[in-house]
């Protein structure tokens, strides 16, 4: 079956440039997407299309794709942005939707 | 503004049913896919199902995991999507989700705040 992964956890201090992975074999013929979930909380969705980014979204989350992999950057990370943070996708036919496992980040 | 509320979640044993409930409002419902995406406790998201709507014929699609005991419906007069779960296991136990499509064409871009499932005996 299909798999996004994602590195479980990522540790930044404040202020300073944030990656998140996800790898998949399809990610070169299908969009990722990116959402947000802070503890407790409905998850958000922060990037679309790979590289897009909803309104009211903060311009310091950027993201790229690029072959197997899509990577979700936060310039300038903040505490708030301490979260944990879903790829999502689809297969290369798009009948299975999968969620990659998540990172963890932390920012202190 | 968009609201998407979830209800009917609660204790059940294994192999029973429940039936959860996502009240839609603030947007056309009608106009809108709709997604069921759940969380166990502590594990990350599973898309669970998805519900189209009347452009598309209102199709159904649903996670291997769950096809053939979930069943997806939407009804649009009362702006309300439902997910029927059946012979249900320890497994299915979870908050589950209710999203919508942002302008119409990408994945969860709204979310309700969940419903929390426990099956247990």
């Amino acid at each position: 079956s299909y798999e996004l992964t994602q590195p479980p956890s990522v540790s930044v201090s404040p202020g300073q440039t944030a990656r998140i992975t996800c790898s998949g074999d399809a990610l070169p013929k299908k969009y990722a997407y990116w959402y947000q979930q802070k503890s407790g909380q409905a998850p958000v969705l922060v990037i679309y299309e790979d590289s897009k980014r909803p309104s009211g979204i903060p311009e310091r989350f950027s993201a790229s794709s690029s072959g197997t992999m899509a990577t979700l950057t936060i310039s300038g990370a903040q505490v708030e942005d301490e979260a944990a943070y879903y790829c999502y996708s689809t297969d290369s036919s798009g009948n299975h939707r999968i969620f990659g496992g998540g990172t963890k980040l932390t920012v202190l | 503004e968009v609201q998407l509320v979830e209800s009917g979640g609660g204790l059940v044993q294994p192999g029973g049913s429940v039936r959860l409930s996502c009240a839609a409002s603030g947007f056309i419902f009608s106009d809108h896919y709709m997604d069921w995406v759940r969380q166990a406790p502590g594990k990350g998201l599973e898309w669970v199902g998805r519900s189209r709507k009347k452009a598309n014929s209102y199709t159904t699609e649903y996670a291997a995991s769950v096809k053939g005991r979930f069943t997806i419906s939407r009804d649009d007069s009362k702006n309300s999507l439902y997910l029927q779960m059946n012979s249900l296991k320890t497994e299915d136990t979870a908050v589950y989700f209710c999203a919508r499509d942002l302008n119409g064409s990408y994945p969860f871009g709204y979310w309700g705040q969940g419903t929390l499932v426990t099956v247990s005996s």
